[in-house]
């Protein structure tokens, strides 16, 4: 099983800051990587694929970076609606592995 | 659009079995998966069905589990056997957008299934 670890577990910080989360796989999962936000009593909702690849409608400000074992989502800026939960997937390998998330909280 | 439906209290050793109700697209010829998220905690992986008959499972609930579909309903389901606390989770439905691309464009709104006695 491929284990995805994220940091920070909380990010405290104030509209219109830039915010970087960090993801790492235990093993080199290329540019298979997924990101997806997730907000209190709400699903999940697909951000990022391919490392890098914005899904439908999610707003520029989100971008993706790095390949292998180290992986960067950033918001350029962050919104009011930007504080939630952010999750990181590996789809290389069988189990689907999830990261334990990032908590973007209002400062 | 994904409607989950089908959970709710169920003792421990007994089954349940989940339905997705799927609009908008044909779940006989798209790759699903089912989600989960214990109480308080973050996302787990469950089970994902290919567009033929190939499955995969979560190793937490191998042969426990069985992922299907009913292509007349549009409906996927989760059938859940010899049900442990430790599955008490919401349980979600979603789209995978297609081979090797095992990521999960479109969610249900997920179902609640509360594993005790």
């Amino acid at each position: 099983e491929i284990v995805m670890t994220q940091s920070p577990a909380t990010l405290s910080v104030s509209p219109g800051e830039r915010v970087t989360l960090s993801c790492r796989a235990r093993e080199n999962i290329n540019n298979k990587l997924a990101w997806y936000q997730q907000k209190p009593g709400h699903a999940p909702r697909l951000l990022l694929y391919g490392g890098n690849t914005r899904a439908t409608g999610i707003p520029a400000r989100f971008s993706g970076s790095g390949s292998g074992t180290e992986f960067t989502l950033t918001i350029s800026s962050l919104q009011s609606e930007d504080f939630a939960v952010y999750y990181c997937q590996q789809y290389i390998n069988w189990p689907l592995t999830f990261g334990g998330g990032t908590k973007v909280e209002i400062k | 659009q994904l409607v989950e439906s089908g959970g709710g209290l169920v003792q421990p050793g007994r089954s349940l079995r989940l339905s997705c109700a799927a609009s908008e697209f044909s779940v006989s010829n798209t790759y699903m998966t089912w989600v989960r998220q214990a109480p308080g905690k973050g996302l787990e992986w469950v089970s994902l069905i290919f567009d033929g008959a190939t499955t995969y499972y979560a190793d937490s609930v191998q042969g426990r589990f069985t992922i299907s579909r009913d292509s007349s309903k549009n409906t996927l389901f989760l059938q859940m056997n010899s049900l442990r606390p430790e599955d008490t989770a919401m349980y979600y439905c979603a789209k995978v957008t297609g081979p090797k691309r095992y990521y999960f464009d479109s969610w249900g709104q997920g179902t609640l299934v509360t594993v005790s006695s």
